[in-house]
């Protein structure tokens, strides 16, 4: 079956622009996950959707970070006013329970804020 | 103390050679532990599960150490295909990725 999908792969904004980011999941999958990555370092936890509700929202950096999930299906990662440290590759990933299962992640979504 | 850490490596090790990883973290109630492999340019993907007894997969074993708070991945008889970075996850309440630990199999 398909696997999580992320759009757009690359994305590249000036500073001070808006973004969105799309994560559509595994179908059926309850839990879904953003994360960035950074290069040379491993995933870094930002926010956890249980159904369409935010489970855990602590990893969100500051308040330009936003996301959502109306649905309980395909999410958004908003950030507003980008600036050039939020250049990452961004994860997302999605479980069939919650945090014990096993994470099937989407290729990803590079930023590069110029 | 970082939630999880690992040795970023590299590791060099030759062709058939036996390596071992691993990954310490610091929260005693810390419920489910993973191996992803991560190639370059690519998404983490599942290596394994770690249960409590271990487990072995072909040529991989993990253990959980509970009362050291550290878990390990031993790798036999490494081949090229091996090459790639290896991440640790602990959860608690969230999920919490190493920064991983580079392999590189050389000829």
């Amino acid at each position: 079956g398909a696997g999580v999908s992320q759009t757009p792969s690359n994305k590249v904004t000036e500073k001070g622009k808006y973004v969105e980011l799309r994560c559509d999941p595994i179908s059926g999958h309850t839990a879904l996950y953003w994360y960035r990555q950074s290069l040379g370092q491993g995933p870094e936890f930002l926010i956890y959707f249980q159904g369409t509700g935010a489970a855990d929202d602590s990893g969100l950096p500051n308040d330009r970070f936003f996301a959502v999930r109306p649905e309980g299906s395909v999410s958004t990662l908003k950030i507003q006013r980008t600036e050039r440290g939020d250049s990452a590759v961004y994860l997302c990933a999605s479980t069939l329970g919650g945090n014990a299962d096993t994470q099937y992640f989407g290729p990803g979504t590079r930023l590069t804020v110029l | 103390r970082k939630e999880v850490e690992q040795d970023p490596g590299p590791f060099n090790v030759p062709e058939g050679a036996t390596v071992a990883f691993n990954c310490t973290y610091s929260n005693s109630a810390s419920q489910s532990f993973f191996w992803y492999r991560q190639d370059c340019r690519k998404e983490p993907k599942l290596l394994m599960s770690v249960y409590s007894s271990g487990n072995e997969d072909g040529r991989f074993t993990a253990q959980l150490n509970r009362a050291s708070q550290y878990i390990s991945l031993l790798i036999r008889d490494s081949k090229l295909s091996d090459s790639a970075t290896y991440l640790c996850v602990v959860t608690y309440q969230k999920v919490t990725f190493g920064t991983g630990t580079k392999l590189q199999v050389i000829p």
